[in-house]
């Protein structure tokens, strides 16, 4: 079964910086697109950024745009999402999401997510 | 604000069906029929229900189905069980972003 396991969810100040970083097993981590998606406090999911097989496509939600950085490393079979400049309304868990390879992107394995905490 | 509208909760009783709908708000949104949905169990991870519009993973009860009208895609569940209490969100990939609609909230009474 699909594995993937999120950590390095933080308390940490305003402007401040995390990386996150997802862990994944159990399949073929080169060949998917892997997304970035958070849910805060009370609200739904949105997504946030993702990366393809190669990391040559790249995307970001404008909310993040220019603060937030998403790598893999696919020798590693992990993902990576480095946050800076962290705001408030970036408090959420967040969460790594293996795309299915279906048309349109839809998520077929999740993990359990981490929780960032953004306060001073 | 999301281009995706879903009612904030529905509810029904074991063995009823339920639909949630799934309103697109913009005409300009993607191709509507690469719509997918997720159940959240508050605590779990989320789980694929549906892909491409109507498609259901391996896995998947039955009672789960989806279809599309419109700029409206709708999930329905039947012979609701207990278990079938969650979120339940919708998602589609437009212009090189995803958009998920706001959730709608299952309660089974």
């Amino acid at each position: 079964q699909v594995q993937l396991v999120e950590s390095g969810g933080a308390l940490v100040k305003p402007g401040g910086s995390l990386r996150l970083s997802c862990a994944a097993s159990r399949f073929t981590f080169s060949d998917y697109y892997m997304s970035w998606i958070r849910q805060a406090p009370g609200k739904g999911l949105e997504w946030v950024s993702y990366i393809s097989s190669g990391g040559g496509d790249i995307q970001y939600a404008d909310s993040v745009k220019g603060r937030f950085t998403i790598s893999r490393d696919n020798a590693k079979n992990s993902l990576y999402l480095q946050m800076n400049n962290l705001r408030a309304e970036d408090t959420a868990v967040y969460y790594c999401a293996k795309d299915g390879g279906y048309s349109g992107y839809a998520f077929d394995y999740w993990g359990q997510g981490t929780l960032v905490t953004v306060s001073s | 604000q999301s281009a995706l509208t879903q009612p904030a909760s529905v509810s029904g009783s074991p063995g009823q069906s339920i639909t949630i709908s799934c309103t697109r708000t913009s005409s300009d949104v993607g191709t509507y029929n690469l719509v997918s949905w997720y159940q959240h169990i508050p605590g779990k991870a989320p789980k694929l229900m549906i892909y491409e519009a109507t498609t259901r993973p391996s896995g998947v009860s039955n009672r789960f189905s989806a279809s599309q009208s419109g700029n409206t895609a709708s999930l329905t569940i039947s012979g609701l069980q207990a278990e079938d209490e969650a979120d339940y969100y919708c998602s589609l990939y437009v212009s090189s972003s995803l958009l998920f609609g706001g959730g709608t909230k299952l309660t089974v009474l």
